[in-house]
């Protein structure tokens, strides 16, 4: 596709249910991230990914948080037992690769609210 | 730890005048440092890169300088206008640093 592609694009769901945000990044692109953004707050970075490479995962806030990039491309980033405070906007973005300065594409976001 | 710093308050100005942004860091030593433009409900779009051996970077109204000394980057928008009315995310980077994005400062332009 032209650009990163996330999907829902909004998710209304229970306190304690798990949910899945998809990721598309653009073709070619071998490194991948993922933020989050709480209302009115700034990018808390959350994992990245780049080729075959393990992922880093230090932005995490808990273990409750995980993602997946299978085949290098498409990546979900899951969220179990969901809490309140993990109401945000989820935002995807890739990039050729990370060291030399390319540009970071980013996607509309994933807007989640917890009720 | 890392922290970027930029303007908690919204800067407000008058259409035609030139806005001015400003962006700090700290325990960092990034080789590039990028600006974002992010209008509500959207994600951020890449404006300008600049690296640590530029000091300034232009494109069109646009104008980005890069201080590895003071650790600062400044943004300018001349002759603005009501559209560039968004907040403005600044976001050191390279070699081992996963971008960082600070909290952003709003622009208003009045008409």
């Amino acid at each position: 596709g032209a650009g990163v592609s996330q999907s829902p694009s909004n998710k209304v769901t229970e306190k304690g249910k798990d949910v899945e945000l998809r990721c598309d990044p653009i073709s070619g692109h071998t490194a991948l991230y993922w933020y989050r953004q709480s209302l009115g707050q700034g990018l808390e970075f959350l994992i990245y990914f780049q080729g075959n490479s393990a992922p880093d995962k230090s932005g995490l806030p808990s273990d409750r948080f995980s993602a997946e990039r299978t085949g290098g491309s498409v990546s979900t980033l899951t969220i179990q037992r969901t809490q309140q405070e993990d109401s945000a906007v989820y935002l995807c973005a890739s990039s050729a690769d990370r060291g030399s300065g390319n540009t970071i594409y980013f996607g509309e976001g994933s807007w989640l609210t917890v009720v | 730890s890392q922290k970027i710093e930029q303007n908690s308050e919204a800067l407000n100005i008058q259409e035609g005048k030139t806005a001015t942004l400003t962006c700090n860091y700290t325990n960092y030593s990034p080789a590039y440092l990028q600006w974002y433009r992010q209008d509500p409900g959207r994600g951020p779009v890449f404006l300008l890169l600049i690296r640590e051996n530029e000091k300034e970077k232009r494109k069109e109204r646009l104008k980005v300088t890069f201080d590895t000394t003071l650790k600062q980057s400044l943004f300018h928008i001349t002759a603005s206008q009501p559209a560039d009315s968004a907040t403005y995310l600044c976001a050191p980077g390279g070699g081992s640093y996963i971008p960082t994005f600070g909290r952003g400062t709003s622009l208003i332009v009045h008409p």
